[in-house]
């Protein structure tokens, strides 16, 4: 049962464009979100988060957008940048930020 | 300041075997959590310890444990190991209420 669903494996975008990754959860009881971003043969590096109390939450090229009623995030990155070609990872959990569900990736591609 | 540190970051074992992983949090961390990613997919929760005392299991089979020791530094044991085992083991250590930062992880590769 997956719990949190990030329906595109893969994405590419021009450098200088708006990069969006959407993820999905079913959980109601899901009150904290978190973005992680991956390289290969790196650990997942915390990017942004946002409680279920905001709908929005931003932090330089990054923000995060939550839509409660629809259980669905999306994580903008303007302007995309190449050094921004990673695995982007979608994580929620009940309010520990300790227990994460992760998503299953989306891999980003940033073109120049 | 260094971050999450993890040993072996490579490691071959044969079925049957078992294996520890080690993992150094983050200085003044004092929550280590456990991962397991799989190729293909994100990772899924094994363990927390927050000092010292489990506070958190997921949905994995009693031939994984773990241990908190007092200076917060953990080890992840697996014993009997299969085939499946094979995949990134990752550790995180956290600050209360803080996201967590994790370390490059361990590789294992069960033959």
């Amino acid at each position: 049962d997956q719990q949190v669903k990030q329906n595109s494996p893969s994405l590419s975008v021009q450098e200088g464009r708006i990069s969006i990754l959407n993820c999905d959860y079913t959980n109601s009881m899901f009150d904290y979100f978190l973005w992680y971003k991956k390289y290969p043969a790196e650990g997942p590096t915390f990017l942004i988060s946002i409680s279920s109390i905001k709908d929005k939450n931003e932090d330089g090229r990054f923000t995060v957008f939550l839509n409660k009623s629809a259980k669905h995030l999306s994580l903008h990155i303007v302007p995309s940048q190449p050094g921004d070609s990673a695995v982007y990872f979608c994580a929620a959990d009940t309010g520990t930020a300790s227990k994460l569900t992760f998503g299953t990736g989306t891999r980003l591609q940033v073109t120049l | 300041d260094a971050g999450v540190t993890q040993s072996p970051t490579h490691l071959i074992k044969t079925r049957g075997q078992q294996v520890t992983l080690r993992c150094s949090p983050i200085s003044g961390h004092k929550s280590v959590s456990w991962y397991q990613q799989v190729l293909g997919q994100g990772p899924q929760f094994i363990f927390q310890y927050y000092e010292k005392e489990e506070r958190g299991r997921g949905n994995f089979p009693d031939r994984f444990s773990a241990r908190q020791f007092p200076n917060y530094s953990s080890e992840l044991n697996v014993n009997a190991l299969l085939l499946g085992d094979s995949a990134l083991y990752l550790c995180a250590s956290s600050s209360p209420g803080g996201p967590l930062h994790f370390g490059n992880g361990t590789r294992l590769t069960v033959t």
